[in-house]
């Protein structure tokens, strides 16, 4: 049972414009997402989170949208640059429990130039 | 540097072989995990250490897998009589509270 979904493996997007990356999750106890950047033969790097009393943050072309009644989180880069190019994982956390994050399958962004 | 790093960075072994994999996390932080990523698939958590507490080996996929992780430190990973599914890359991560750091990975190849 798949706590965290990423329901798209790839995205392909025009440089210059906006990606938009989706991730749902079933699990209301959760109240602290993130979302990690992967290239190639690298490990995952944190870029931005969001606590569930938020439902906005925003840090330079990165912004992550919560929809806590939907549960739903975007992640939306704008404007895609081709080193934006990587795979993408969402992550949500239950902060009262041991500190493990349940990950999504990760979603490849390419932009294309 | 101040990261997790991991060794070796590439492992080839022959199938029904044991292997070591190392992490060696940031210094101070109290929990490290192990993730591993086989071709095309996220990640899937293995086992998770956190401070002094018995270790969450809910995620290692059989008894072929064992890590330890000695002074609350450096871990450990190993795969004993090494299957062909075992190949993937195994990540190392720590944390100190929610974000986890990651390290580069060691990619195991079982021919």
């Amino acid at each position: 049972d798949q706590q965290v979904k990423q329901n798209s493996p790839s995205l392909s997007v025009q440089e210059g414009r906006i990606s938009i990356l989706n991730c749902d999750y079933t699990n209301s106890m959760f109240d602290y997402f993130l979302w990690y950047k992967k290239y190639p033969a690298e490990g995952p790097t944190f870029l931005i989170s969001i606590s569930s009393i938020k439902d906005k943050n925003e840090d330079g072309r990165f912004t992550v949208f919560l929809n806590k009644s939907a549960k739903h989180l975007s992640l939306h880069i704008v404007p895609s640059q081709p080193g934006d190019s990587a795979v993408y994982f969402c992550a949500a956390i239950f902060t009262d429990s041991n500190y493990q994050l349940i990950w999504g399958a990760g979603t490849k962004l390419i932009i294309k130039p | 540097g101040a990261g997790v790093s991991q060794s070796p960075s590439n492992k080839v072994t022959e199938k029904g072989k044991d292997v070591e994999l190392r992490c060696d996390p940031i210094s101070g932080h109290t929990a490290l995990y192990w993730y591993r990523q086989s071709l095309g698939q996220g990640l899937e958590f293995l086992i998770y250490f956190q401070g002094n507490s018995a270790p969450d080996k809910s995620g290692l996929p059989s008894d072929r897998f064992s890590a330890e992780r000695t002074g609350g430190s450096v871990s450990t990973l190993t795969i004993q009589r090494t299957q062909q599914e075992d190949s993937a890359v195994y990540l190392c991560a720590s944390s100190l509270q929610v974000e986890q750091f990651f390290g580069p990975g060691t990619r195991l190849t079982v021919l």
